[in-house]
């Protein structure tokens, strides 16, 4: 099976633009997770759709958004971009006990 | 806060064998033992997962105490390629929650 895959893999924006990410999870996953990794705060969740629900939110301001699709593919959405917003974007797809992740999108806000 | 408490870093001989150790405490009884790991910048990669009985496949063994308040990830022989951030993660993962709440990791940094 094809692993988890996000586009795109990198990306540059400027300061109070936005942005949107891309996951598709593993074929029959229909859990999709979304993680931050900062080297000051390391790898922290930031929510969990499963179904097209928000099922799980960690603790990140309203910029933070995202969907998940009826075929379980999701995007994640940060508005109104800050310096401190450039970091590895990963995502990952569960079926049962076990997330797999993705490669990740590295964000760099300038 | 990670549930977990693993040391910094360890340093490991290619060809030998690397014990990773982690103390969970705190853990639940319905908490499963994860560990993954990441190389430099790339996505975390699943090595293996138990509850309470040892665990082993193709890559790695777990070892849990019987308490469940501590646990060792086994790398049979390192090679250079192991060299990684090693994450060992408390969760009852599935079901209703996949939330994974990753600590600082140990970097094992396997030496020729």
């Amino acid at each position: 099976k094809a692993g988890v895959t996000q586009t795109p893999r990198y990306l540059i924006k400027t300061r109070g633009q936005q942005v949107t990410l891309s996951c598709s999870p593993i074929s029959g996953h229909r859990s999709v997770s979304w993680y931050q990794q900062t080297p000051g705060q390391g790898l922290q969740f930031l929510f969990e759709y499963f179904s097209e629900t928000q099922r799980n939110k960690g603790n990140f301001p309203g910029r933070f958004s995202g969907r998940q699709f009826s075929n379980s593919r999701s995007e994640m959405n940060v508005s109104t971009l800050e310096l401190g917003d450039s970091a590895l974007y990963l995502c990952a797809s569960s079926l049962e006990e076990v997330q797999y992740f993705g490669p990740g999108t590295r964000l760099t806000v300038t | 806060d990670a549930k977990t408490t693993q040391p910094p870093s360890m340093d490991c001989a290619e060809g030998r064998a690397a014990n990773l150790p982690c103390n969970h405490s705190t853990i639940s009884g319905n908490e499963y033992v994860y560990w993954y790991r990441q190389i430099h910048s790339q996505g975390p990669q699943y090595i293996i997962h138990g509850l309470k009985n040892n665990e082993t496949n193709e890559m790695a063994s777990l070892i849990i105490t019987e308490d469940r308040k501590s646990s060792t990830l086994i790398l049979p022989h390192a090679t250079l390629r192991d060299t990684a951030v090693y994450y060992c993660i408390v969760s009852h993962n599935g079901g209703a929650t996949n939330k994974l709440i990753f600590g600082t990791g140990t970097l094992l940094a396997v030496q020729p």
